[in-house]
């Protein structure tokens, strides 16, 4: 069945970078989208891009353009996102999540577990 | 900038119906929209419910409806359960990017 496990907490410092990884598994890896989506503690989502697996072409949110870089490793069918110069504001949980498109539907079916970053000094 | 618009909270009481509404900044919302429902429970991931307007899941309780209404996009619940007491978000694609709204945290009382 269709699975996406995410890296494990992390703590950062104010101005460092973090990568989190989202490792897919039980459907062809390269026929979708993995899109970022991050919620602060006690707020709302918010999405911060996606990476087309098999092109490797990303689209990201205004906010994070310059801060963030999604790549994919397709011979182990995982995806990462790589954020910058992060700042407590940064403090979050990020979920990954697939996107399943086809004709006339887009469809954010399946979802990672989330994985805590935490910046802090 | 693109704002997508919800109601803040909602109430319902057990076995009535609520309807929550998703509308955007940039105009009417419509099938080009796309617009996802998710359901968030404390200390868990989001869930998506309902996708591109009104296509439900197979996890989907066929109480939860999915539509257009006014030029928003609209989630409606009837017969609602003590279970369904949650945050609703609503997604919205524009060429390029999506955005959520701000969530309607949903009280069953």
């Amino acid at each position: 069945q269709e699975q996406l496990v995410q890296s494990g907490a992390d703590v950062k410092k104010p101005g460092a970078s973090v990568k989190v990884s989202c490792k897919t598994s039980g459907y062809p890896f390269s026929d979708y989208y993995i899109h970022w989506v991050r919620q602060a503690p006690g707020q709302g989502l918010e999405w911060v891009g996606c990476i087309y697996c098999n092109s490797g072409v990303t689209y990201y949110a205004q906010k994070f353009h310059g801060r963030v870089t999604m790549t994919r490793d397709t011979s182990i069918s995982t995806v990462y996102m790589d954020l910058s110069s992060l700042t407590s504001d940064d403090t979050a949980v990020y979920y990954c999540a697939r996107e399943t498109s086809t004709w006339g539907t887009k469809d954010f079916d399946y979802w990672g577990q989330g994985t805590l970053v935490t910046v802090s000094s | 900038q693109t704002v997508v618009t919800q109601e803040p909270s909602l109430t319902v009481s057990p076995g009535g119906t609520v309807t929550l509404t998703c509308a955007s900044s940039t105009g009417a919302v419509t099938s080009g929209s796309y617009a996802n429902w998710l359901q968030q429970k404390p200390g868990q991931p989001p869930r998506t419910l309902i996708h591109s307007t009104s296509n439900r899941h197979s996890w989907t309780p066929a109480r939860f409806l999915g539509s257009l209404l006014g030029g928003k996009a609209a989630l409606t619940l009837s017969g609602v359960q003590p279970e369904d007491e949650a945050y609703y978000y609503c997604l919205l694609w524009f060429p390029d990017f999506w955005v959520f709204g701000g969530g309607t945290q949903l009280t069953v009382l």
